[in-house]
């Protein structure tokens, strides 16, 4: 089982509101990702980092901003939660170099109302 | 193809029936081929990463093949068990991305029966 942790798995919260949702990795990969998935839809990357210090946009166009001050470390932060954040949440790293397989973690659910 | 399509969406078998699904994605800048098993409840957790074409890969009783002159990929299942039963999901990466952003499709979800 993979060692990648994400907390809260579940979190209900009013619009207007700062959220962090924490993700760690006790693997030591350099590679982590996070992943945006709605109900019925594909997962999209809106984050990755290939290093401490390095972060970069996804494909998917999000407001969320992320960190990444430790290898072991990559939270996500919503300055201001919307209802069009709600959304299912993944973090996910990998071995640096290339053809390796993600890990996943379980997952954050958000619930804006 | 520009996105990653996965068919069927969904697919109901019974025990011990062999069962396959389909992933086609862009052959153009192709640079790897990854499937993925998300049972309910649980962290997607992979099964294969392909990059060669003609590549096949075993796992138990799960196979996959890779063209990808022609962008498609193929699962199988031999003798499908009820603990088979998940989302399968297969993801791109392109050369463009350095290998390392996937774009997934929307899965298939198996539900095996007794």
């Amino acid at each position: 089982e993979a060692d990648i942790y994400q907390t809260p798995r579940y979190l209900v919260i009013g619009t207007g509101k700062k959220i962090t949702l924490e993700c760690s990795q006790t693997m030591g990969h350099d590679k982590m990702y996070w992943y945006q998935q709605d109900p019925g839809m594909e997962l999209h990357l809106i984050h990755y980092s290939y290093g401490v210090n390095s972060t970069e946009k996804g494909d998917l166009s999000s407001e969320s901003t992320v960190s990444r001050i430790r290898t072991e470390h990559f939270p996500l932060t919503l300055e201001s939660a919307r209802p069009s954040h709600t959304s299912q949440y993944l973090c996910a790293s990998t071995l640096a170099g290339n053809y390796n397989e993600q890990f996943f973690g379980p997952g954050t659910r958000l619930t804006v109302l | 193809i520009l996105n990653v399509e996965q068919s069927p969406q969904s697919l109901h078998v019974q025990e011990g029936d062999s069962t396959n699904f389909t992933c086609s994605f862009p052959s153009s800048n192709f640079y790897a081929l990854h499937w993925y098993r998300w049972e309910t409840a649980k962290s997607p957790e992979a099964l294969f990463v392909m990059t060669l074409n003609g590549d096949e890969k075993k796992k138990g009783r799960i196979s996959a093949t890779l063209n990808t002159k022609e962008g498609y990929s193929y699962l199988y299942i031999k003798g499908s068990q009820p603990e088979d039963s998940a989302t399968y999901l297969c993801a791109s990466a392109l050369l463009t991305g350095g290998g390392n952003k996937l774009t997934f499709g929307t899965g298939t979800q198996l539900k095996v029966e007794l």
